[in-house]
């Protein structure tokens, strides 16, 4: 009965590849996000999507790019690994992203990438 | 969103009351706290949230100041398992902002026997 789920948990790979990162939420939720967490285990936002429409895009290189199919899934998609993209990604949702906030986010358990 | 501070670190005997303070003096008033928990390896986890009033659930007790310029999050029996990192966040609820959930440094909360 997991909420949001993400795959894989753990994922090594060398820089230059491209990779993806699965996310699915079974809450019914509109909106859902990609959070990045890094070795000093600083949280920020990445993405947002609501209604598979992007909403938030802070300032990520466009070797990022997210996909939602559904308002279940956002996957993140991340072409020419960096060594700097080493972390923690988080995803997450939340029913609404606007109103009067709210809305808590539910978070997955993390995918933790490592770049080599 | 108004920026918070947190004690880097606290300790509680297991059994006994935690209670984990935040400032938050620029809060603004459509700006809700929320509290939410790191365990290690795991996601963040959603606690309590509020406005002006104080709030209790299932897990943990939210006390807010009559001036909304700190806060206090209070889990009454503290066991190993909440062993974590407690992190308090200032949301405003406009459209638009309500999404940019900000985390900070948080309190790392050790439960000891």
């Amino acid at each position: 009965d997991t909420a949001v789920s993400q795959t894989p948990k753990y994922l090594v790979t060398q820089m230059g590849n491209d990779k993806s990162i699965k996310c699915e939420q079974n809450l019914g939720h509109d909106t859902m996000y990609w959070y990045k967490q890094d070795s000093k285990k600083f949280l920020k936002i990445m993405f947002s999507y609501n209604n598979k429409e992007l909403i938030i895009n802070e300032t990520v290189p466009n070797r990022f790019s997210p996909k939602s199919p559904d308002k279940a899934h956002l996957n993140l998609h991340i072409n020419s690994l960096e060594l700097g993209d080493s972390a923690v990604y988080f995803c997450a949702s939340s029913q609404g992203w606007g109103g009067r906030g709210n809305s808590p986010l539910h978070f997955g358990n993390g995918t933790r990438l490592t770049v080599t | 969103d108004a920026k918070t501070t947190q004690p880097p670190s606290m300790d509680c005997a297991e059994g006994r009351a935690a209670n984990l303070p935040c400032n938050h003096s620029t809060i603004s008033g459509n700006e809700y706290v929320y509290w939410y928990r790191q365990i290690h390896s795991q996601g963040p986890q959603y606690i309590i949230h509020g406005l002006k009033n104080n709030e209790t659930n299932e897990m943990a007790s939210l006390i807010i100041t009559e001036d909304r310029k700190s806060s206090t999050l209070i889990l009454p029996h503290a066991t190993l398992r909440d062993t974590a990192v407690y992190y308090c966040i200032v949301r405003a609820g406009d459209t638009g902002t309500a999404s940019k959930l900000t985390f900070g440094t948080g309190t790392r909360l050790q439960v000891t026997l």
